[in-house]
């Protein structure tokens, strides 16, 4: 019930196109979802991050959407351009705990 | 702030040694984390502490591995003895209570065990 599911493992996009990531959770007590972000040699860093009372939240060209009644979510990057390849994780976290349950990430190729 | 700041940046080390991890959380925040991340498992949670205190290390995968935290501005991430199947990365994180509630993670250490 810890665990978030993230899907794809891998992902090569062309520049341009739109990037897709999904995840799932069953924990109902989760209520912050954030996406991170890493390049290779760093660590992880937050690219944004949605709560569940809201079903998207944009910035730039990253969009969080998230479905409560299926308990999944989802990163989107329109317009995906090379300096986006990296690997993204998804995770979640609950109010009465301060810990973050990782998904096991998307390395995400785009291609120039 | 410089960041989360973890050393070393890499470490090598022979099978049966003891290695010694160590971070210096942003100051003023008062939770601190430590994870490690394989290409198999992604990013696992092995201990956090809440103002030095220990909170939840059911992830600390044996007792081969200690953490310690003495003060608000250091910690450590032992194993003793270290086996090749520790090679990983292992990165320390830190927030502050409340919000926003993100989590700031250092640099991390390539740890080899050969």
């Amino acid at each position: 019930q810890q665990q978030v599911k993230q899907s794809p493992q891998s992902l090569i996009v062309q520049k341009g196109g739109i990037s897709i990531i999904n995840c799932a959770y069953e924990n109902t007590a989760f209520d912050y979802f954030p996406w991170y972000q890493q390049f290779p040699g760093k660590g992880p860093a937050l690219l944004i991050a949605i709560r569940p009372d809201v079903s998207e939240k944009k910035e730039g060209r990253f969009t969080i959407s998230f479905n409560k009644s299926a308990k999944q979510f989802s990163l989107h990057i329109m317009d995906s351009q090379p300096g986006d390849s990296a690997t993204y994780f998804c995770a979640a976290s609950g109010s009465g705990t301060y810990k973050y349950i990782f998904g096991t990430g998307t390395r995400l190729k785009v291609l120039a | 702030d410089a960041g989360v700041i973890q050393s070393p940046r890499h470490e090598v080390t022979e099978m049966g040694q003891e290695v010694t991890l160590r971070c210096k959380p942003i100051s003023g925040h008062d939770y601190l984390f430590w994870y490690r991340q394989t290409m198999m498992r992604g990013l696992e949670l092995l201990i956090y502490f809440n103002n030095n205190v220990p909170i939840d290390d059911s992830g600390m995968p044996e007792d081969r591995f200690s953490a310690k935290m003495p003060n608000a501005s250091f910690s450590t991430l032992k194993i003793q003895p270290s086996e090749p199947r520790d090679s990983a990365v292992y990165f320390c994180a830190s927030r502050k209570s409340g919000t926003p509630r993100e989590a700031f993670f250092g640099q991390g250490t390539r740890l080899t065990v050969v």
